[in-house]
């Protein structure tokens, strides 16, 4: 089955400053990549999501990789803000749907 | 904008009993999933299901666990003898379309085993 690895598993950025978060998977017929962001007792928020026929996709300062050759695909945040706190998972698909998750990333973003 | 909804939002029981988790997806989709969440890890599949079927479920979802749609609005997970290990917060998540269609997941149960 699918294995998502996610690293790292913190991250202190300082505001302005971009974070970045990667995460690798085993199965190749994977073909969808959403990211979510959890804050403390929230649900799972969909930020973006990245289709294995896309190598690249962006909203405003959020952005999405996709390398399906090294099978890595990595978030990048740019110009954080404080309310951009909070635990990040990515998460890999094949066909039948089941989201794998990776083990999650706390950024922090200090004034 | 539509939201997938959970009741009840915590959920107490003693080592033994059942439970049941309720969630309402978003109306016009037509797939549906458990997922829980252990305090501090990782978000885990559990169970998907389609056309009133189990489409897929994971290990952890044993002979104890059962999912149902007894109405066309409501989507359960239920939890025949629920152990300490069971203690977690169960998100349900629905998607319209297909599988691959984003899964927007609900407030979540936390569930709380003594």
């Amino acid at each position: 089955g699918e294995n998502v690895e996610q690293h790292p598993s913190t991250l202190s950025v300082q505001e302005g400053d971009s974070a970045v978060i990667k995460c690798t998977y085993s199965d190749s017929a994977s073909n969808y990549f959403p990211w979510y962001k959890q804050e403390l007792g929230k649900r799972p928020q969909l930020i973006i999501d990245i289709r294995s026929n896309v190598g690249e996709k962006k909203d405003q300062r959020i952005a999405v990789t996709l390398n399906k050759t090294a099978k890595h695909f990595s978030l990048h945040i740019t110009e954080t803000q404080p309310e951009d706190s909070a635990v990040y998972f990515c998460a890999a698909t094949d066909s039948w749907g089941k989201l794998q998750f990776g083990a999650g990333t706390q950024v922090v973003v200090t004034p | 904008e539509p939201e997938v909804t959970q009741t009840p939002s915590h959920q107490v029981t003693q080592m033994g009993q059942e439970v049941i988790l309720r969630c309402v997806p978003i109306s016009n989709h037509l797939y549906f999933y458990w997922y829980r969440q252990i305090l501090g890890q990782k978000v885990e599949f559990l169970v998907s299901f389609y056309n009133n079927e189990i489409s897929e479920k994971s290990e952890i979802f044993d002979d104890q666990f059962s999912v149902e749609r007894p109405d066309g609005s409501n989507f359960t997970l239920k939890i025949r003898s629920t152990k300490l290990e069971d203690s977690a917060m169960y998100f349900c998540a629905s998607s319209e379309r297909k599988r691959t269609d984003t899964q927007y997941f609900g407030p979540g149960t936390r569930l709380t085993v003594l």
